[in-house]
């Protein structure tokens, strides 16, 4: 148990399809993140929430949608996604204060076809 | 810009034997500098982190990292380790003053350990 949960754990889905990801945190933070993590890169941060805030939004394409109705969810709603986008999506969360560190769910699997 | 730079790869190591993985970073202040580890099919756990005093740090299970300013490195060390410890690890560097502020992440390193 994480105290981070991602649901659904692997999700295929095709070029046209709309789907969506849910992150749940119950560790109290105040900020909400997705990362998208490819093989043989770096995780890429896509958008930062900070008291359901979007603070950032790493020039992530328009076909990703971020929403975050309170500081325990996140989502991230996918339309017209492109095969490249097929990745890992992990959700993280962090307490106040200066330098916290992240706390990761497990992560979604998305194979888009 | 921030930057974590992991210069290895993929490193083997026998069961048992001792382990250092290799950080740098680029910032121009003291950072905050993390190091995480993912098993295959999950997420990424903290190990531990070092945000200022005792350069030396101690993390779960058995590991250790040493910050070095003037190397801009932070590499992470076990002195023996178990097949258990295979998995992929990575460095990061955070600066933010609030929350909200992400880390920057190296490539990762893979860690295969034989018997």
């Amino acid at each position: 148990e994480t105290g981070v949960t991602q649901t659904p754990r692997h999700l295929v889905m095709g070029m046209t399809n709309k789907k969506s990801l849910k992150c749940e945190q119950h560790l109290g933070h105040n900020a909400m993140y997705w990362y998208k993590q490819s093989a043989k890169k770096p995780l890429e941060l896509m958008f930062v929430y900070n008291f359901k805030e979007q603070t950032e939004n790493n020039s992530v394409p328009s076909r990703f949608s971020p929403e975050c109705p309170n500081s325990s969810h996140l989502f991230l709603h996918l339309h017209t996604l492109q095969p490249e986008d097929s990745a890992l999506y992990l959700c993280a969360s962090s307490p106040e204060g200066e330098g916290a560190p992240l706390h990761f769910g497990n992560g979604t699997r998305l194979t888009v076809t | 810009a921030q930057s974590v730079t992991q210069p290895d790869i993929h490193i083997t190591v026998s069961e048992g034997a001792s382990l250092e993985l290799r950080c740098n970073y680029s910032y121009g202040a003291t950072p905050y500098l993390f190091w995480y580890v993912q098993s295959p099919g999950q997420g990424l756990q903290l190990l531990l982190k070092y945000f200022s005093g005792d350069t030396l740090v101690q993390g779960i299970k058995g590991f250790e990292a040493e910050f070095k300013r003037s190397q801009s490195s932070f590499n992470l060390r076990k002195p023996s380790v178990h097949w258990s410890d295979a998995a992929e690890y990575f460095c990061a560097v955070g600066a933010g003053a609030s929350p909200g502020t992400a880390l920057i992440f190296g490539k990762g390193t893979t860690l295969s350990v034989s018997s």
